[in-house]
């Protein structure tokens, strides 16, 4: 079993449709969530990022934790076709060089 | 800055081919990371160094190697090219924060990706 589980896609959705991507993980360790957005060809870059449980919000994004459940959500409000890309979760415990665990990425499609 | 750099952007190998993937970072990032990334699949841990002259192994390291000679540049290595290394690789960076060195950025910074086609 993995120890990252990323819902798989991919994902299509109208524009202005709210988006939900989620991760489930199985190391109680883990204390940093990271959303990472990939555009096609590009490098990853942080989206967003969070801190043991909670929510945090961003502009149109919200990431929310539930370490309780072992799972993470990233949200898309009023989504955008710009918003098109691969959403990768990633964790960490930073116990270990900074190392973070990835999920495997959904990619999402807004359409106009 | 220009951040986290890579060249070549794309290569084809033959198999049993070499070559080295550059990195190079100019923020002064203390650590530096390769990976790997199929289609469809998220980023595989290659290497990874903590500072020059220190690595370690990752998730996948077999057939390739890595070496720190300076804070700014990371290569990876392929030694006798194979079909299964056919893959996007990332080269990233990131810094540890507090006193100690023992607590870590959350960010890593990545840079374009070398697409390389072994056949």
């Amino acid at each position: 079993q993995k120890e990252v589980e990323q819902d798989p896609g991919p994902l299509s959705v109208p524009e202005g449709a709210i988006v939900s991507l989620n991760c489930t993980y199985s190391n109680s360790a883990f204390q940093y969530f990271m959303w990472y957005r990939q555009y096609s060809r590009k490098g990853p870059e942080l989206l967003m990022y969070t801190y043991s449980s909670g929510n945090k919000e961003d502009g149109r994004f919200t990431a929310q934790v539930d370490k309780s459940s072992k799972y993470i959500s990233l949200f898309i409000r009023d989504s955008q076709p710009s918003d098109s890309a691969t959403y990768l979760c990633a964790m960490s415990d930073f116990t270990n060089a900074g190392k973070s665990t990835f999920g495997d990425g959904t990619t999402l499609t807004v359409k106009p | 800055n220009a951040g986290v750099t890579q060249t070549p952007k794309f290569r084809i190998l033959k198999i049993g081919q070499s070559m080295t993937l550059q990195c190079t970072q100019d923020m002064n990032h203390n650590y530096m990371y390769w990976y790997r990334q199929d289609p469809g699949m998220g980023l595989k841990l290659i290497y990874y160094s903590v500072g020059a002259g220190i690595t370690d192994k990752g998730e996948v390291p077999n057939g390739y190697n890595v070496s720190r000679s300076t804070t700014e540049d990371f290569p990876l290595r392929l030694e006798l090219a194979a079909p299964s290394q056919t893959s996007v690789y990332f080269c990233a960076s990131s810094y540890s924060i507090g006193t100690s060195g023992a607590l870590f950025s959350y960010e890593q910074y990545f840079g374009p990706g070398t697409r390389l086609t072994v056949t």
